[in-house]
């Protein structure tokens, strides 16, 4: 089955930097990867998401780039807020009648004043 | 608005006893997941549902079931509660996009 790593497992930035968070995913058939944002307390929510046919997709302060080659995707949060600050949890899937997500362990992201 | 809605949100049962967590969405999705979150773990899938009349197994369902009677609902059975069942318990539905979106969660302690 598909196995997902994430790195790195916390994350402290300043206000206004940017923040990288970084995936591998095991199954090369996967072909969808989503980023959720998690709130303390809250729900998981998706923020973006990108599909194999596409190296790159961005909105507003997020991006998300995607290697096939080398089975890893990448988030990348600009000029980081406070309201930032939040676990992310990257996912992988092979898109079908099921679309059974993957979860990696999360990364926890502080964004200090 | 259509939404995902878990209840109870919070639970504490004892060790051996039978829980059901609920799950209602009014989005008519046919694709429905329970997972559960633990810190070091992240989310992990316990059961999946197609539709109705179809669940399926994930990755730790041991000591857990569900049932799929209609579209709607897909409750979340612990058989026999144990103390490694604590957890926070999140429901999901997906769209024919493949976006999952998530309950509110339930938080269980099994004491």
């Amino acid at each position: 089955g598909e196995n997902v790593e994430q790195h790195p497992s916390t994350l402290s930035v300043q206000e206004g930097d940017s923040a990288v968070i970084k995936c591998t995913y095991s199954d090369s058939a996967s072909n969808y990867f989503p980023w959720y944002k998690q709130e303390l307390g809250k729900r998981p929510q998706l923020i973006i998401d990108i599909r194999s046919n596409v190296g790159e997709k961005k909105d507003q302060r997020i991006a998300v780039t995607l290697n096939k080659t080398a089975k890893h995707f990448s988030l990348h949060i600009t000029e980081t807020q406070p309201e930032d600050s939040a676990v992310y949890f990257c996912a992988a899937t092979l898109t079908g009648t099921a679309s059974k997500l993957t979860f990696g362990t999360g990364t926890r992201l502080q964004v200090t004043l | 608005d259509a939404e995902i809605t878990q209840s109870p949100r919070h639970k504490i049962t004892e060790t051996g006893r039978q829980v059901t967590l609920a799950c209602h969405q009014t989005w008519n999705h046919n694709n429905m997941f329970w997972y559960r979150q633990d810190l070091g773990h992240g989310l992990r899938l316990i059961h999946y549902s197609y539709g109705v009349q179809d669940t399926n197994k994930g990755e730790v369902s041991d000591g857990y079931s569900v049932s799929r009677s209609n579209t709607e609902d897909l409750p979340l059975t612990l058989e026999s509660a144990a103390s490694s069942q604590t957890s926070v318990y999140f429901c999901a539905s997906m769209k024919s996009s493949y976006e999952q979106y998530f309950g509110p969660g339930t938080r269980l302690t099994v004491t």
